[in-house]
C-alpha cells in the first residue's frame, strides 16, 4: 500500500528556516499535502501541490516537489513560535483517501 | 460554531466496556472518515464513508465498526475496547466535489482504555 515517510522531530531558532522532509511512495499520487496540527486540535491543511508542479510559494511557506525522487519539503521562512506544531505530508491519488505521514514535530525555540 | 463536532472530546473506559464516538458536520460534505493518531505512528485510517450507502475499511479496522446514520454523522463503536485502542480519535470530511480533495478536522476525542 502507500507509504508516506518523515522524521519525528525537528528544532529550529526562531528566525531561522525550517525544512520538513517527506518521501512517499504512491507514484499515481495526485495531490501532496502539508497539514498543521497545533497542541490539542485537529489537523488543518496548510497547503497543497498538484503532482505537475515543481514548486507552490505562499507567503513564508515553500514547497518543492520532486516527482523523480517521490521527495517533498515544506520550507517556512522566518521562523516563529507559532509555527510550533506538528506538520503532517500526506498524498492522495486525488478522488480517492488520503494517506498520511508520521508527523514532524517542529519546535522553535526562542 | 464548529463545523465538524466530535462527542465526546474526552474518555476513560474500561476493558471490555462497548464505546461509541460521534461525529456530526454541517458543512454539507459527502465523505467522512475516522482515523486515530498515535505518537511516532502518525494518522491511520479506521474506516471511510464516501456517502450515506458506502462504508469502506481502512488500514486497521479490526476492533471497529461505524454507522452512517446520515450525511452529517458518523459514529464509531469499539464493541469491546482494549488497551492498545487508547489513543487520539479524530473525524474528518472532504467534499467529492472539490478535486484537491482537502480534510476537514473535529477537535479530536482522547480516549484511555484501562
Amino acid at each position: 500500500g502507500e507509504d508516506v515517510e518523515q522524521s519525528l522531530f525537528l528544532s529550529v531558532r526562531e528566525g531561522d528556516s525550517s525544512v520538513i522532509n517527506c518521501t512517499y511512495t504512491d507514484s499515481s499520487s495526485t495531490y501532496l499535502y502539508w497539514y498543521k496540527q497545533e497542541p490539542g486540535a485537529g489537523l488543518q491543511l496548510l497547503t497543497y501541490i498538484f503532482s505537475n508542479m515543481d514548486m507552490k510559494q505562499d507567503q513564508r511557506l515553500t514547497v518543492l516537489l520532486n516527482k523523480k525522487d517521490k521527495h517533498l519539503s515544506l520550507r517556512i521562512a522566518d521562523t516563529q513560535t507559532g509555527d510550533s506544531a506538528i506538520y503532517f505530508c500526506a498524498e492522495s491519488g486525488g478522488y480517492q483517501k488520503v494517506t498520511f505521514g508520521t508527523g514532524t514535530k517542529l519546535q522553535v525555540i526562542p | 460554531d464548529a463545523d465538524v463536532t466530535q462527542t465526546p472530546r474526552n474518555r476513560i473506559t474500561k476493558t471490555g466496556k462497548r464505546i461509541m464516538l460521534e461525529c456530526s458536520q454541517t458543512k454539507g460534505h459527502d465523505r467522512m472518515y475516522w482515523y486515530r493518531q498515535d505518537p511516532g505512528l502518525g494518522l491511520r485510517l479506521i474506516y471511510y464513508s464516501f456517502d450515506v450507502k458506502d462504508i469502506n475499511k481502512g488500514e486497521i479496522s479490526d476492533g471497529y465498526s461505524v454507522s452512517r446514520q446520515a450525511q452529517a454523522k458518523f459514529s464509531l463503536s469499539l464493541e469491546s475496547a482494549i488497551p492498545n485502542q487508547t489513543a487520539l480519535y479524530f473525524c474528518a470530511t472532504s467534499d467529492s466535489q472539490r478535486g484537491q480533495n482537502e480534510q476537514f478536522f473535529g477537535p479530536g476525542t482522547r480516549l484511555t482504555v484501562l
